[in-house]
């Protein structure tokens, strides 16, 4: 079945320092979404990429949605502290009708 | 407000015992999820259901059962056949009735079994 593989799975910064989340999926994937967790909270959907190459930014998070589309990244720019979490991507296959997560990106941010 | 209301938050179960998770959403959404989550790993899928009267196995569906004869509601009932049961759920809804869509979660329930 369709995989997804994240990572790191824990990152430590320090204030003001980047910070990148990688996925990977074993099949080509029709859309990815990045939802953001917040320590003993719930997922909060960030944005979904679908085309090929896509590149979004909010703020000072840029995601990338591959040329293969079976890889994604978040990058964040000069970390804050709100930006802790537990980041997660959602893949969706081309002929499954569901998304899989990938385990999640923890970050840790140092003031 | 919309939104997606789980309860309960905890929940202590026996060995042996049935409960049963609740989640109701007023976004007026077709589709609904639920996902169970385990430190350390990310969100995996108990069930789905696209439309009322329906629904799907996810990839750990044993041990679990839904219904959905209404919209806005989709409880989880956790069997005694659940071999690990402690962890916490995560209920979800999107727009479509196509999975794949923005997700909406509501805040969990953690269930520990003594």
């Amino acid at each position: 079945g369709q995989q997804v593989m994240q990572i790191p799975q824990y990152q430590h910064v320090q204030e003001g320092e980047d910070f990148t989340t990688y996925c990977n999926s074993s099949t080509t994937l029709s859309n990815i979404q990045w939802y953001k967790q917040r320590p003993g909270g719930h997922p909060v959907f960030l944005i979904q990429l679908v085309k090929s190459g896509e590149v979004k930014k909010q703020k000072r998070l840029t995601f990338q949605f591959g040329e293969a589309k079976k890889n994604s990244s978040l990058h964040i720019t000069a970390t804050q502290t709100t930006d802790v979490g537990t980041y997660f991507c959602a893949g969706r296959g081309t002929n499954a009708g569901k998304s899989t997560f990938g385990d999640g990106t923890t970050l840790t941010v140092k003031p | 407000d919309g939104g997606i209301t789980q309860s309960p938050k905890y929940l202590f179960r026996k060995e042996g015992q049935n409960v049963t998770l609740s989640c109701e959403q007023n976004l007026n959404h077709d589709a609904m999820y639920w996902y169970r989550q385990d430190p350390g790993q990310g969100l995996r899928l108990i069930y789905y259901s696209q439309i009322v009267n329906d629904f799907q196995k996810g990839d750990i569906a044993e041990g679990y059962s839904v219904s959905r004869e209404k919209k806005e509601s989709f409880p989880l009932t956790v069997t005694s056949a659940q071999k690990n049961p402690t962890a916490f759920y995560l209920c979800a809804s999107s727009i479509s009735g196509s999975p794949g869509g923005e997700l909406f979660f509501g805040e969990g329930s953690r269930l520990t079994v003594l």
